[in-house]
C-alpha cells in the first residue's frame, strides 16, 4: 500500500537557517505530492503541493520538488523565522484528488530567536 | 467565514461511556472525512463522506460511526470508549468535482477535539 516516510523529529534551527526535511514516499501509479503544516493549537493547513513529476511547489518561502526518480519530495526554506515553529507533515494521494490522503509521521520544527 | 468547526475541544470520557464529536462547514463542501492524530503516526482517516446520505470506512474505521444528513454537518459517534481511542481527532472537508482545479482542493482542516479514555 501507500506510505511516506518523514525524517524523524523534533528539528531545532536558529532563525535564518537553512531549513530541509526529508520525505520519501511508496506509492503505485503517479501520486500527487502534499506538504501540510499545524501551527500550534490548530488544524492542518495546506502548505504547498505537486501533481506531477518534477512539478516545484512553493509558498511562503517554502519548496519542494517532486523528484520520481528519488521518489522523494522534500521540503527546504532558506531562511526560517520564529514564525515557521510548526508540525510539518508530507502527504501523498493515489486517487488523483487532494482528498483521499495518506500522511507522514510529522515532522516538529522549532525555531529559536 | 467560519470553516471548518469542531466541538467540544476537550473532552474525557470513560471506558464505555458514548458520545458525539460535532463537526460542521459552512463552505458547502460535498466531501467531509475524520482522522485520528497519534504520537508518531501522523493522520490516519476514520470515515468520510461525498454527500449528504453517502459514508464510507477510511483506514482506522472499528468503534466509530458517522451519519450525514445534511451537506454541514458530519458527526463521530464513538458507542463504547476505549483507552485506545484517546487521540486528537480533526474533521476536514473539500470540494469533490466539478473539473480539474476542484480535484485538487485541498482540505481544510477543524482545530480538532482532543479525546482523552480512562
Amino acid at each position: 500500500g501507500d506510505s511516506v516516510t518523514q525524517m524523524e523529529g523534533p528539528v531545532t534551527l536558529s532563525e535564518e537557517a537553512f531549513l530541509t526535511i526529508n520525505c520519501t514516499y511508496t506509492a503505485t501509479g503517479y501520486p500527487s505530492l502534499f506538504w501540510y503544516v499545524q501551527y500550534p493549537g490548530e488544524g492542518l493547513q495546506l502548505l504547498l503541493k505537486a501533481t506531477k513529476a518534477d512539478d516545484k511547489g512553493s509558498n511562503k518561502g517554502f519548496e519542494a520538488t517532486y523528484r520520481k526518480e528519488t521518489t522523494s519530495f522534500h521540503l527546504e526554506k532558506g531562511s526560517v523565522q520564529v514564525s515557521d515553529s510548526a508540525v510539518y507533515f508530507c502527504a501523498l494521494s493515489s486517487s488523483g484528488s487532494a482528498r483521499q490522503l495518506t500522511f507522514g509521521s510529522g515532522t516538529q520544527l522549532t525555531v529559536l530567536p | 467565514n467560519a470553516g471548518v468547526t469542531q466541538t467540544p475541544k476537550f473532552q474525557v470520557l470513560k471506558t464505555g461511556q458514548s458520545m458525539t464529536l460535532q463537526c460542521a462547514q459552512d463552505m458547502n463542501h460535498e466531501y467531509m472525512s475524520w482522522y485520528r492524530q497519534d504520537p508518531g503516526m501522523g493522520l490516519r482517516l476514520i470515515h468520510y463522506s461525498v454527500g449528504a446520505g453517502i459514508t464510507d470506512q477510511g483506514e482506522v474505521p472499528n468503534g466509530y460511526n458517522v451519519s450525514r444528513s445534511t451537506t454541514e454537518d458530519f458527526p463521530l459517534r464513538l458507542l463504547s470508549a476505549a483507552p485506545s481511542q484517546t487521540s486528537v481527532y480533526f474533521c476536514a472537508s473539500s470540494y469533490v468535482g466539478g473539473g480539474r482545479s476542484m480535484s485538487y482542493s485541498p482540505l481544510h482542516f477543524g482545530n480538532g477535539t482532543r479525546l482523552t479514555v480512562t
